[in-house]
């Protein structure tokens, strides 16, 4: 898994709380990703960042925040949770972006919003 | 919108028999790459496919390119039980955008 950690692996939390997922990895990619996986969506872009405090946004990234301080980690924060954001999250590191790289996913998170 | 669209959305077969799941595009590329997910796991990296290539081999996967039609193939033969999975393609943009997109993925049901 290159060195890609998610936590916690499992949360349950209620509509409205604020929730943050962590991904930290030890392999000092520049890249770091943000993927919500859903049936029959496959595998979609919430947010990235391509360096320390330089984020961009995903497809998807409404009701969605990321921080990214150090190189290492990267947080994901879902300001006020709702069921559609029930999901498995998956984070993903890229070594420098230059194209012909590939990504490495951590092991992912399973988020239920009741 | 997905970059990547594949097809079929699943597929079951036999152990020993060829497995081919496609992929289309709709944008202009750098590369393309493939990925499998076993149930509840993260992705993994197969194989990556340069824009200029048109077929490139790696054990027992084979995947082809064909940049005026923008689609792409992934051929597993001699299908193992082990095979059994989400395979995923993915595009790297030629504009460099620092994204990967993926497309929904093939399950593959390999049989004993």
């Amino acid at each position: 898994d290159a060195g890609i950690t998610q936590s916690p692996r499992h949360k349950v939390t209620e509509t409205g709380t604020p929730v943050t997922l962590r991904c930290h990895q030890t392999e000092n990619h520049r890249y770091m990703y943000w993927y919500r996986q859903d049936p029959g969506h496959g595998l979609r872009l919430i947010h990235y960042s391509y360096g320390v405090k330089d984020t961009d946004k995903g497809e998807v990234s409404d009701g969605y925040s990321v921080s990214r301080s150090k190189t290492e980690d990267f947080l994901l924060t879902l300001e006020s949770a709702t069921s559609s954001q029930t999901s498995v999250y998956f984070c993903a590191t890229l070594p420098s972006g230059g194209g012909v790289e590939t990504q490495y996913f951590g092991p992912g998170t399973r988020l239920l919003v009741l | 919108s997905q970059q990547g669209e594949e097809d079929p959305q699943a597929l079951s077969i036999q152990e020993g028999e060829n497995a081919t799941m496609n992929c289309s595009y709709k944008t202009s590329i750098n590369n393309l790459q493939w990925y499998r997910q076993n149930s509840g796991r993260g992705l993994v990296h197969l194989i990556l496919i340069r824009s200029n290539e048109r077929e490139k081999h790696s054990g027992r996967l084979r995947v082809t390119l064909d940049t005026s039609k923008k689609s792409s193939s992934l051929l597993i033969t001699a299908s193992r039980a082990a095979d059994t999975a989400s395979y995923f393609c993915a595009t790297w943009g030629s504009s460099n955008t620092g994204k990967l997109i993926f497309g929904q993925g093939t399950t593959l049901q390999v049989k004993p």
